[in-house]
């Protein structure tokens, strides 16, 4: 199985910073990665898929990128409903895999 | 618009044995993927399975720690997903989520794991 090694597992920053999250892939996986949001009792949302498309209505402050069996993530400008936790997922190989999530919380 | 809707969740014994339903509507279901992805409580998420379309094969594909227990199948005439989950143990306690794992219109196809559902509770506990 592909292991999706993503960190830090938490993360505090205030309204404005730019947040960066990575996941790293134990093999390649090409560009099949997305990544989400998730809030208490609601469905995951998705925000970038493929590595670094923006789901359509997702605001531009969230971005992806890739450089081999590496990921970010990036918040350019953190705002309070931003409050989630945040998970990647390779869909290259089955079984997919999710990494352990980010919880974002606001300083 | 795309809604995914799980229900059949619940209280059931070590060993015992439950159907999860997930309803969608908004999109063409009959030729789409469909995953059921899980969240213990306080862990990750954790891909279960997924159906593929009758028009591929309809063949399924399930995580290590759930083959041989769980089914997951399809009724298109009814736009329904299933996961009947049998010899259910206490790590199998987790909200269950259906996505769409693959689904075009005639026209164009859709990002991977776009829709889900808010996701059913299982609780297995004696």
């Amino acid at each position: 199985d592909i292991q999706m090694t993503q960190s830090p597992s938490s993360l505090s920053a205030s309204v404005g910073d730019r947040v960066t999250i990575t996941c790293q892939a134990s093999q390649d996986i090409s560009n099949y990665l997305n990544w989400y949001q998730h809030k208490p009792r609601k469905a995951p949302k998705l925000l970038i898929y493929d590595a670094s498309n923006l789901e359509t209505g997702v605001p531009s402050r969230f971005s992806g990128s890739r450089s081999g069996t590496d990921f970010t993530f990036t918040i350019s400008s953190l705002q309070p409903e931003d409050i989630a936790t945040y998970f990647c997922q390779q869909y290259g190989n089955l079984p997919y895999t999710f990494g352990q999530g980010t919880k974002l919380e606001i300083k | 618009e795309v809604q995914l809707v799980e229900s059949g969740g619940g209280l059931v014994k070590p060993g015992g044995s439950l159907r999860l339903s997930c309803a969608a509507s908004g999109f063409t279901f009959t030729t789409a993927w469909m995953s059921w992805v899980r969240q213990a409580p306080g862990k990750g998420l954790e891909w279960v399975g997924r159906i593929k379309s009758k028009t591929d094969d309809g063949t399924a594909d399930y995580a290590a720690p759930v083959k041989g227990r769980f089914t997951i199948s399809r009724a298109d005439s009814e736009n329904t997903l299933y996961l009947q989950m049998n010899s259910l143990r206490t790590e199998d306690t987790a909200v269950y989520y259906c996505t769409t794992e693959a689904h075009c219109s005639s026209t164009s196809c859709y990002p991977p794991f776009d829709y889900w559902g808010q996701g059913t509770l299982v609780n297995v506990s004696s």
